[in-house]
């Protein structure tokens, strides 16, 4: 078992520019979640999928930040004309089935620098 | 809405000490309870979880339990370790919403 694989695990982009990034989530997991770390305001929830539908995406800044899941083995989030403030680390994190008390994976993040 | 707070932003200890870190929360259901440990450039990782049948949750000798009296589930260890030092996170979640909602997070460090 890989874990939950999310790449790039660096990436830095200009201000203004896109910047896509993919997790590949624990195959038979069904459920696929994105949260932002940063120093200032710790780990915050984005959004999530549930059988590749997406379920909740209120944590997402909505004019820039979209997510998608196109299949069970991968979803991406797509950060479209980057600014500073988005400089963070990315998670995703996948749990085997929908419910409370289900343990979430997390991969190793992706760390985005805008400069 | 639902909300974790975790009062220490950061705990120094001399190894051997017993460790105690705070979490309280709210919520309007009845939540599930994690604490996330992560050391420096890992991913988060479980630590341990609430349990609905009063067990008592223990990993890597970290024990917590929750009271909903007090809205609480505080982390315990009766001798802390050089390698325990790292950044842990209460979280919660509920039955609605399997979204995980943290605290700020605690970061441990432990000295020889």
């Amino acid at each position: 078992n890989a874990g939950v694989i999310q790449t790039p695990r660096h990436k830095v982009t200009g201000k203004g520019q896109e910047a896509t990034l993919w997790c590949e989530p624990i195959s038979g997991h069904s459920a696929v979640f994105w949260y932002r770390q940063t120093i200032v305001q710790g780990l915050e929830f984005l959004t999530y999928f549930r059988n590749q539908a997406p379920i909740d995406d209120s944590g997402m800044p909505k004019e820039r930040f979209s997510a998608q899941m196109p299949n069970q083995s991968h979803s991406t989030l797509k950060i479209q004309s980057t600014q500073p403030q988005d400089s963070a680390v990315y998670l995703c994190a996948s749990s085997l089935v929908l419910g409370g008390r289900d343990t979430q994976y997390f991969g190793p993040g992706t760390r985005l620098l805008v400069l | 809405g639902d909300s974790v707070t975790q009062t220490e932003g950061l705990v120094t200890l001399t190894e051997g000490l017993p460790v105690m870190l705070n979490c309280t929360y709210q919520s309007t259901y009845s939540p599930f309870l994690f604490w996330y440990v992560q050391h420096l450039n890992e991913a988060p990782k479980l630590l341990l979880k609430s349990f609905t049948d009063n067990k008592r949750p223990e990993h890597q000798g970290f024990h917590a339990t929750l009271h909903k009296s007090s809205s609480s589930f505080h982390l315990q260890k009766s001798s802390a370790q050089l390698s325990d030092s790292a950044l842990y996170y209460c979280a919660l979640s509920t039955s609605s919403g399997q979204k995980l909602v943290f605290g700020q997070g605690t970061i441990l460090k432990v000295y020889l």
